[in-house]
């Protein structure tokens, strides 16, 4: 079944804005993860937020995690192009090897 | 490093046939796989759970006896996709992870199955 629902599904904007994603997920998790995806290509790891975590930077990445909603937000400041991409949240119940469920995706078009 | 490698990236057989899809972490050892689905312009869908040496774990409405995996070592599991049918075309994912407390799974560039 499906954890992470995504919001929007599809968002374009010019370069230079900022873009928020938002997901929300159902279940408790351990960690809560986002992905890239380019198109037609594997997916790429962003960013990984623990459960006992509120905010989380990783160069113009800005991710935040509210538990208490159980939804979690990405921010990418100062769009370029090549930010045009699938992005996903994912999330995981416990351990490494527990599985991790995916959201729909938000589908990002930076315009240059 | 946590490089995984899928082989082949693109595949087209005939209906009827079978279609192995292999999945191998190249700079570590993966004591866990996991195989994807995804479908155009729709997220990924968890097949199984490959854990080595063991049996595969698949998730609800995941014909075992269709998709056959294997992981027979630390660095490699298959995918058999047996009597292919036009609809089992698909993009297929593998993603494997060290099971040492590191949660990222590191994810293989894919395999784009056409079934005609």
């Amino acid at each position: 079944s499906q954890q992470g629902e995504e919001d929007p599904q599809a968002l374009s904007i010019q370069e230079g804005e900022n873009a928020t994603m938002n997901c929300s997920y159902k279940t408790s998790i351990n960690n809560l993860q986002w992905y890239r995806q380019n198109s037609g290509r594997g997916l790429v790891h962003l960013i990984l937020i623990r459960s006992n975590e509120r905010e989380k930077h990783s160069g113009r990445l800005r991710v935040t995690l509210d538990t208490s909603k159980k939804s979690s937000s990405l921010l990418i400041t100062a769009s370029r192009a090549a930010d045009t991409a699938s992005y996903f949240c994912a999330t995981n119940k416990g351990a490494s090897y527990d599985k991790v469920i995916f959201g729909p995706g938000t589908s990002l078009s930076v315009i240059p | 490093g946590a490089v995984v490698s899928q082989h082949p990236s693109r595949v087209i057989c005939k209906s009827g046939t079978s279609v192995k899809i292999e999945c191998r972490s190249l700079d570590f050892q993966a004591t866990t796989m996991f195989w994807y689905r995804q479908f155009p312009k729709k997220s990924l869908m968890l097949m199984a759970t490959s854990n080595e040496g063991s049996k595969a774990t698949y998730e609800q409405g995941v014909e075992k006896d269709k998709f056959l995996i294997n992981h027979a070592s630390l660095t490699l599991s298959t995918l058999t996709v047996t009597s292919a049918h036009p609809e089992d075309s698909s993009f297929y994912i593998c993603s494997a992870t060290t099971g040492t407390g590191v949660y990222e799974q590191y994810f293989g560039p894919g395999t784009r199955l056409t079934v005609t």
